[in-house]
Formats: structure tokens, C-alpha cells, sequence
């Protein structure tokens, strides 16, 4: 069965450090592109993070830039996610999903979607 | 950032009924929009890619059109389990946005 597990969040005081983690298991995660993606309560979904296939491209929405990083480690089939200098505003369940390639018509083309997630974590930012 | 844009934020409608929820991106995405569903408590779930195709496993009564900068979801004959939030996605550049989400509700 295909199946992402996220694990590490929890209460953290404002200016702390949490490190989220998220285990793959049923599909070859070495050759897969991740990402992370937060909901703050009662919000929509945010885009947090991406990291190709051997780490040698990450990107981030600006509110993280500098505060966060992602990261992999593929022999253990893992992802995760330095969070540093926590804020209130980054209250939120933060789910792992795998980005996957998808052949469009034309040639050449190729679309991304995340098409695996996980359950979430949930990370509080509350003194 | 490319700011996306769903519209309505809301709806509400009836099993049977027929839908469509319009997804607007602030510049072109070469037809990089996807669409999920998701269902309180519950993570999202991919419904269409690249605007127009169907997720495997994803009923055909969900549809994806477009181009550009203005895309639709229409559902036709909704059924019970459809009711959720619905949310578009650009993949054109990074960060990859998502829309606000329409609530879909039972009228």
C-alpha cells in the first residue's frame, strides 16, 4: 500500500525549533519528488516546500524562506522539515504528499500534481 | 506569485444537481491547474491535473476545463459523498498556490 506517515509536530513556544517528519513506504520514494503543504485552522491549503529527487532543488514560499528546510534521506525513505524561529501564523496540520510526473498529450510536456498524502501533523505555535 | 483566485466561495446545491466552480490565476498557466477535494479532517485528494485529466479511480462525473488564466471543475449529477471543499492548484511556477477553496454544501 502506498502511504506517506507524518510524525514530529506538536506544541512549540514562539522562536522554537520542531522538525517534522514524514516516513514513505510502497513506492520507490528515491525516485519521487516530495513536498509539504500546510492548512492553518479553519484556512485553505498553502504550498510550503518542494524537494526534487536527490535534494538538488528545493524551493519555498516566501513566508518560510530562511526559517525552513526540507530535506530527504533516502535510504530511510524519509522527508522532512527543519522548522526554526517558529511563529504563531505557522499553526497548522502540515501533511507530506509525493509530487508526481504525469505525460501530457504534447510532446515533451509533462504536469506535476500531488497524488499521495498524507494525515497530517499538527504543529501549535502558542506560548 | 501567481495569486489564484476561486470563485463562488460557496454553494450550495442538491444531489442530482450539476456544478461548476471557476479557478482564475493573476497569469497564464499553460494548462498547469489541478484540482482537489477534500473532506473535513481528512487530506486532500488529487481529482485532475494538467486542467483537463482525470485522477485514476476519480469518478467521470468530475470534469476539468480551460486555459490560460480562467479554469472550471464542473460535477455533474452530485452525489452525496461530493460535498467538500474544492480547491485548485497551479503548477506553472514556484510556490505552486492554491486557490482559497469553494465550500460545496447540500442545499
Amino acid at each position: 500500500e502506498v502511504q506517506l506517515v507524518e510524525s514530529g509536530g506538536g506544541l512549540v513556544q514562539p522562536g522554537g525549533s520542531l522538525r517534522l517528519s514524514c516516513a514513505a513506504s510502497g513506492f520507490s520514494f528515491s525516485i519521487s519528488r516530495m513536498a509539504w503543504v500546510r492548512q492553518a485552522p479553519g484556512k485553505g491549503l498553502e504550498w510550503v516546500a518542494y524537494i526534487k529527487q536527490d535534494g538538488s532543488e528545493r524551493y519555498y514560499v516566501d513566508s518560510v524562506k530562511g526559517r525552513f528546510t526540507i530535506s530527504r534521506d533516502n535510504a530511510e525513505n524519509s522527508l522532512f522539515l527543519q522548522m526554526n524561529s517558529l511563529r504563531a501564523e505557522d499553526t497548522a496540520v502540515y501533511y507530506c504528499a509525493r509530487r508526481r510526473k504525469y505525460t501530457a498529450p504534447r510532446p515533451g510536456i509533462f504536469y506535476y500534481a500531488m497524488d499521495v498524502w498524507g494525515q497530517g501533523t499538527t504543529v501549535t505555535v502558542s506560548s | 506569485d501567481i495569486q489564484m483566485t476561486q470563485s463562488p466561495s460557496s454553494l450550495s446545491a442538491s444531489v442530482g444537481d450539476s456544478v461548476t466552480i471557476t479557478c482564475r490565476a493573476s497569469q497564464s498557466l499553460n494548462s498547469y491547474l489541478n484540482w482537489y477535494q477534500q473532506k473535513p479532517g481528512k487530506a486532500p485528494n488529487l481529482l485532475i491535473y494538467g486542467t483537463t485529466s482525470l485522477q485514476s479511480g476519480v469518478p467521470s462525473r468530475f470534469s476539468g476545463s480551460g486555459s490560460g488564466t480562467e479554469f472550471t471543475l464542473s460535477i455533474r449529477s452530485l452525489q452525496p459523498e461530493d460535498f467538500a471543499i474544492y480547491y485548485c492548484q497551479q503548477s506553472d511556477s514556484y510556490p505552486h498556490t492554491f486557490g482559497q477553496g469553494t465550500q460545496l454544501e447540500i442545499k
